[in-house]
């Protein structure tokens, strides 16, 4: 069946510590690729997008993400977390026509 | 500016009662209009999204259903409430047109259901 997989269900990281969240799709041909936040007590937020062009793409906050076409993946990095970013990430694909799809999220708690 | 509201944020309810769950949009026009789930311990998962006044399009049965009375509501509802109809409830909207995906989807603030 088609998904998106997002494999780190929790993920606990001291501050300044590099992240890096897995996201993987099973659907084939053009997707369009997401990554949403939502901090505590907050509606999510787009930090992220994928189209065309550039694998690399850098968002909002000094996170990045690079997809991977080869792999399915869109991996959601930054190289240096703070407190604030402590919050639940979600992956999402766009296949076809307006429907958006998510990952099951993966919550980051950040130690200060 | 757009905006997006969402209420209530939370709601408790018990089995067989009615819901009703609202969601507008201000600052756009002809937006699509999506309602999402969140089960606990499961991804958000599309319930309904809607193109323009009355057209309604379902994703998964179930005991819910939604209305979009004018261009920027859209109300999730169901008759009898089930304990499995426990979750997070998202409303969000598009730019319509075909070029939604250019921008995203913005998400209301979600209303926690919790059905006793």
């Amino acid at each position: 069946a088609q998904s998106v997989s997002q494999h780190n269900h929790h993920v606990i990281l001291s501050e300044a510590a590099s992240l890096e969240l897995g996201c993987n799709y099973s659907y084939g041909g053009t997707v369009n690729l997401f990554w949403y936040v939502q901090y505590p007590g907050q509606h999510l937020q787009l930090l992220l997008k994928y189209f065309s062009g550039d694998p690399l793409v850098k968002g909002i906050k000094g996170f990045e993400a690079e997809f991977i076409k080869s792999k399915f993946s869109f991996n959601l990095r930054k190289p240096s977390v703070q407190w604030s970013d402590t919050a639940e990430y979600f992956c999402a694909v766009i296949k076809g026509a307006n429907n958006l799809f998510f990952g099951t999220g993966t919550r980051l708690t950040v130690i200060p | 500016s757009q905006t997006i509201h969402q209420w209530p944020a939370t709601l408790v309810q018990p089995v067989g009662s009615p819901l009703s769950l609202e969601c507008t949009v201000e600052g756009t026009s002809n937006p699509n209009l999506y309602w999402y789930r969140q089960a606990a311990g499961r991804g958000l998962q599309l319930l309904f999204y809607s193109v323009g006044i009355g057209q309604i399009s379902s994703e998964v049965p179930q005991n819910l259903s939604a209305s979009r009375p004018q261009d920027r509501q859209f109300i999730l509802s169901s008759k009898k409430l089930l304990l499995s109809d426990s979750g997070f409830y998202l409303c969000a909207w598009s730019l319509g047109g075909g070029r939604d995906q250019l921008f995203g989807y913005t998400f209301g603030s979600g209303t926690r259901l919790t059905v006793v």
